[in-house]
């Protein structure tokens, strides 16, 4: 069973840094790994996709890398603005019941950017 | 943790059906309902939100006639795709988040709606 894990839970950075976040998956049979931004109370924004056979996504000032093979992916976020503040979930997508996709979710990284 | 049930999880039909999904939160009750869609290849995206006793909130793009919404209670959100068309096969999903600030939002398993 696929299991997906962010780190941090929780992070808290001042405005203007640079940062990196995580996504670890145990089994590296996926079609493709997504980033996916949430606000409270709202549902997610998709912020990245990478196909298995890519390595990275970038989207302005995000960055997305992939490693299937170590079964690891990472969201870096240049020079964090307050806006940036969310909840980032990553999912991947695997094989389901021979006979579609299923997705399965990380529990999230909390972010707030201090101005 | 929190559990968020779909039925059914996979769905064949002709073309011209409706069809209907259902989201049930199984331990705690969810004020707001998220519908998503991913068409192969692509990524996961919003469709609406579920809000319970009101109308749902569509996004853009999104025809509220073609997926009618009904969150009829605290713990169940209904999808109906009417009048079903090859292009509405997809992998639908819900999720939803307990109410008192807490923003962690729960997965369903998913739907994979095929329409011949």
């Amino acid at each position: 069973k696929q299991e997906v894990t962010q780190i941090p839970a929780a992070l808290s950075v001042p405005e203007g840094e640079n940062l990196v976040l995580n996504c670890s998956f145990t089994d590296s049979a996926i079609y493709n790994l997504q980033w996916f931004r949430q606000d409270p109370g709202k549902g997610l924004t998709s912020l990245l996709l990478i196909q298995s056979s890519q390595r990275e996504q970038t989207s302005g000032r995000l960055n997305a890398s992939l490693d299937k093979s170590s079964g690891r992916s990472t969201l870096y976020i240049a020079a964090s603005q307050p806006g940036d503040s969310a909840t980032y979930l990553c999912a991947v997508e695997g094989v389901w019941d021979n006979a579609g996709n299923m997705l399965t979710f990380g529990g999230g990284t909390r972010l707030m950017v201090k101005p | 943790g929190a559990v968020v049930s779909q039925h059914p999880s996979r769905v064949i039909c002709k073309s011209g059906t409706s069809v209907k999904i259902e989201c049930r939160s199984l331990d705690f009750q969810a004020t707001t309902m998220f519908w998503y869609r991913q068409f192969p290849k692509q990524s996961l995206m919003l469709m609406a939100t579920s809000n319970e006793g009101s109308k749902a909130t569509y996004e853009q793009g999104v025809e509220k006639d073609k997926f009618l919404i009904n969150h009829a209670s605290l713990t169940l959100s209904t999808l109906t795709v009417t009048s079903a068309h090859p292009e509405d096969s997809s992998f639908y999903i819900c999720s939803a988040g307990r109410d008192r600030g807490d923003y962690t939002q729960y997965f369903g398993p998913g739907t994979r709606l095929t329409v011949l």
